[in-house]
C-alpha cells in the first residue's frame, strides 16, 4: 500500500496570502494524484487530479504542481472560502487507493 | 447537473449489519464506477471499495473483506454498501463517490450517510 504524507497538518495563513501545501508518497506514482478540499459538514470537493489538471469549476488561483513522489499544492490570494482542509490522494496504476492525513488551513 | 444522494443516518448495535444506499442521477450511471469511503469523527479519509455500476464486479480493500458487500439496481441507478457485525470503531461517515474511469479518481460525492456503533 502506497502511503501518503501530508505537511504541515496545519497552516496558518492571513487572507490573501499565498498557501503552500505538501504530499510526499512512499513510492514513485507518476503523476496519478489528486487534491479534494473538504470544509465543516461538507463532503469533499475535487480541486486537482493529474497532479495538475484544475477540476471543472475551479479557480485559477488553485495550482498543483509535481510528480513522481513529491506534489505540491499552492492557493494564491486565499479568500475566505479557501479556509479548509487539504487532502491529496493517489490513485496510480492499482488499489487500493489511499490519502494522506490532511492539511487544516486556518487563518492566522 | 451529477448529482449522489445518499440514505438518512443510522444508529447501529454492535454486531448488527447497516445498509447504505446512494442514489445516482444526471449522467449515464453504468459509465462509471462507485466507490465508497469512510471518515471517522475528526479523522481522514479511508478508501473501503469499489463497485462496477456495469457489471457488479467488486474490489474491497482487505481491511473490510469479509465483512463489506457493495451492489448495484441499474433500474433504480442505485448503489448500496453493506457493512456487517458493526464495531464501535466503525462509527463513521460514509461516502459514496463517482469513480471516473474506474481508476479512483472521484469528482463527485454524496453528502455522506452517518453510522453510529452504540
Amino acid at each position: 500500500e502506497i502511503v501518503m504524507t501530508q505537511s504541515p497538518a496545519t497552516l496558518s495563513v492571513f487572507p490573501g496570502e499565498s498557501a503552500t501545501l505538501s504530499c510526499r508518497a512512499s513510492q514513485s506514482i507518476g503523476r496519478n494524484l489528486a487534491w479534494y478540499q473538504q470544509k465543516p459538514g461538507q463532503s469533499p470537493r475535487l480541486l486537482i487530479s493529474s497532479a495538475s489538471t484544475r477540476a471543472t469549476g475551479i479557480p485559477a488561483r488553485f495550482s498543483g504542481s509535481g510528480s513522481g513522489t513529491d506534489f505540491t499544492l499552492t492557493i494564491s490570494s486565499l479568500q475566505s472560502e479557501d479556509f479548509a482542509v487539504y487532502y491529496c490522494q493517489q490513485y496510480n496504476n492499482s488499489p487500493p487507493w489511499t490519502f494522506g492525513q490532511g492539511t487544516k488551513v486556518e487563518v492566522k | 447537473q451529477v448529482q449522489l444522494v445518499q440514505s438518512g443516518a443510522e444508529v447501529q448495535q454492535p454486531g448488527a449489519s447497516v445498509k447504505v444506499s446512494c442514489q445516482a442521477s444526471g449522467y449515464s450511471f453504468t459509465h462509471y464506477g462507485i466507490s465508497w469511503l469512510r471518515q471517522a469523527p475528526g479523522q481522514g479519509l479511508e478508501w473501503m471499495g469499489w463497485v462496477s455500476a456495469d457489471t457488479g464486479n467488486t474490489y474491497f480493500t482487505q481491511k473490510f473483506q469479509g465483512r463489506v458487500s457493495m451492489t448495484k439496481d441499474t433500474s433504480t441507478t442505485t448503489a448500496y454498501l453493506e457493512l456487517r457485525n458493526l464495531k464501535f470503531d466503525d462509527t463513521a461517515i460514509f461516502y459514496c463517490a463517482r469513480d471516473v474511469g474506474n481508476f479512483g479518481l472521484f469528482d463527485t460525492w454524496g453528502p455522506g450517510t452517518l453510522v453510529t456503533v452504540s
